[in-house]
């Protein structure tokens, strides 16, 4: 099972800052990474597949990049309802895998 | 537009069974795996099991193994999880899901709750 390990657990930030998330697999999962966020009481969001290949209707500030082994979600210019809870997934092989989880908070 | 909801969420005594159902609309169902997530209060997601297009290949968490069936109706545009041998761990959130590999289309989820 390949397991997937975000960092930080939390990122305190303030709107207009640019937030760095990272997610590191424990073997190589080439391109087959993915990224979600979610709102508290909602189901996730689809961000980010392929690793850095940005889902239908997602902001232009976010973008995702990395192969292999580790990969970075950015988020480049914090808007208030990008507070939330970021997760990532690998796709390249059975089982599927969620890392733990970044929750950005406001500062 | 893509909808998904779930139903057969509920209490259930450990040991207990449950069928949870996900009605799809707005693609062609018969077409596209379907996958179940769950979610248990204040932590993570997990990816439990996942079903081909025409329901030949199935896929499960090792930790679900041999207690949990994941099945479809094509005809009827829905998707179910059997759920045996219910533990007070398994008390989520669950989700259904389109595609195989990642997850664009999410339903709003049932709430399972394992406990005596």
């Amino acid at each position: 099972e390949i397991v997937l390990t975000q960092s930080p657990a939390t990122l305190s930030l303030s709107p207009g800052e640019r937030a760095t998330l990272s997610c590191r697999a424990s073997q190589s999962i080439n391109s087959d990474l993915v990224w979600y966020q979610q709102k508290l009481g909602q189901a996730p969001r689809l961000l980010v597949y392929g690793a850095s290949n940005t889902a239908t209707g997602i902001p232009a500030r976010f973008s995702g990049s990395g192969s292999g082994t580790d990969f970075t979600l950015t988020i480049s210019n914090l808007e208030p309802e990008d507070f939330a809870v970021y997760y990532c997934q690998q796709r390249g092989t059975w089982p599927l895998t969620f890392g733990g989880g970044t929750k950005v908070e406001i500062k | 537009e893509v909808q998904l909801l779930e139903s057969g969420g509920g209490l259930v005594q450990p040991g207990g069974s449950l069928r949870l159902s996900c009605g799809a609309s707005g693609f062609t169902f018969s077409s596209v795996g379907m996958t179940w997530v769950r979610q248990a209060p204040g932590k993570g997601l997990e990816w439990v099991s996942t079903i081909s297009a025409t329901g030949e290949n199935t896929y499960y968490a090792d930790s679900v193994k041999g207690r949990f069936t994941i099945s479809r109706d094509n005809s009827k545009n829905t998707l179910f999880l059997r759920m045996n041998s219910l533990r007070a761990e398994e008390t989520a959130v669950y989700y259904c899901a389109k595609d195989m590999l990642h997850f664009a289309n999410w339903g709003q989820g049932t709430l399972v709750t394992v406990s005596s």
